[in-house]
């Protein structure tokens, strides 16, 4: 049984860098699988991030292209977010997320998430 | 690619039958999935495909719809039912979700 698990810190300086990984258990990061990050603002609702693939190829929103990258290492079955500049407004829970693909794509696998805060 | 969902919050009784909306801007095909999220809890997939149960869920979850407009209805509700319903496009980038369809007990 496949499991994600987001860690990193829970508390992040305005302007600085928040890096979170998602531990992959169970199978294969390496499998035919897009790995996506998902965040969640208190009380408000899901922003899809971005997504990475074994190949290296990744898709961001547009929204947040310019300050995030998403990579993962397929030797320690892990894929990780790195966002910079952070502000207030990147406070939310983060889930780590798969994509399968059966008759089309879709999100069927979600890690438990973290909070993380950006304050000074 | 918007997606709005309604109601934004739904009082039910145990035993209702519930239909919740998601309308997209503009058409996503079947492309669409619908979640169950619990507070404090990891999105749960419920329908796939638009109308794709997944394995484990109950047969009193159904979807349907296509293009722009789909349905997410619970046949016959269960206390576990109450919780916040959302759906996602996959689509077209950036994947987007709706804002959501608390469902309450009445």
């Amino acid at each position: 049984q496949v499991r994600l698990q987001e860690s990193g810190p829970g508390l992040v300086k305005p302007s600085g860098t928040l890096s979170l990984t998602c531990d992959v258990s169970g199978g294969s990061i390496s499998g035919l699988n897009w790995w996506s990050w998902v965040r969640q603002p208190p009380g408000k609702g899901l922003e899809w991030m971005g997504e990475v693939y074994h190949s290296g190829g990744t898709n961001y929103n547009p929204s947040l292209r310019s300050r995030l990258t998403i990579s993962m290492d397929q030797s320690k079955n892990f894929f990780s977010l790195n966002l910079n500049s952070v502000t207030a407004a990147d406070t939310a829970v983060y889930f780590c997320a798969r994509s399968t693909h059966n008759s089309g794509w879709y999100i069927d696998l979600w890690g438990q998430g973290t909070l993380v805060s950006v304050s000074s | 690619i918007q997606l709005t969902q309604s109601p934004f919050s739904l009082s039910a009784s145990v035993g209702d039958r519930v239909t919740m909306t998601c309308r997209a801007s503009q058409g996503v095909g079947r492309s669409l999935a619908w979640y169950q999220q619990k507070p404090g809890k990891a999105p749960k997939l419920l329908i796939s495909i638009a109308s794709t149960l997944q394995s484990g869920v109950p047969s009193r979850f159904s979807g349907s719809g296509s293009g722009t407009d789909f349905t997410l209805t619970i046949s016959s509700l269960q206390p576990e039912d109450f919780a916040t319903y959302f759906c996602l496009q996959v689509d077209s980038y950036p994947y987007t979700f709706g804002q959501g369809t608390k469902l309450e007990i009445k």
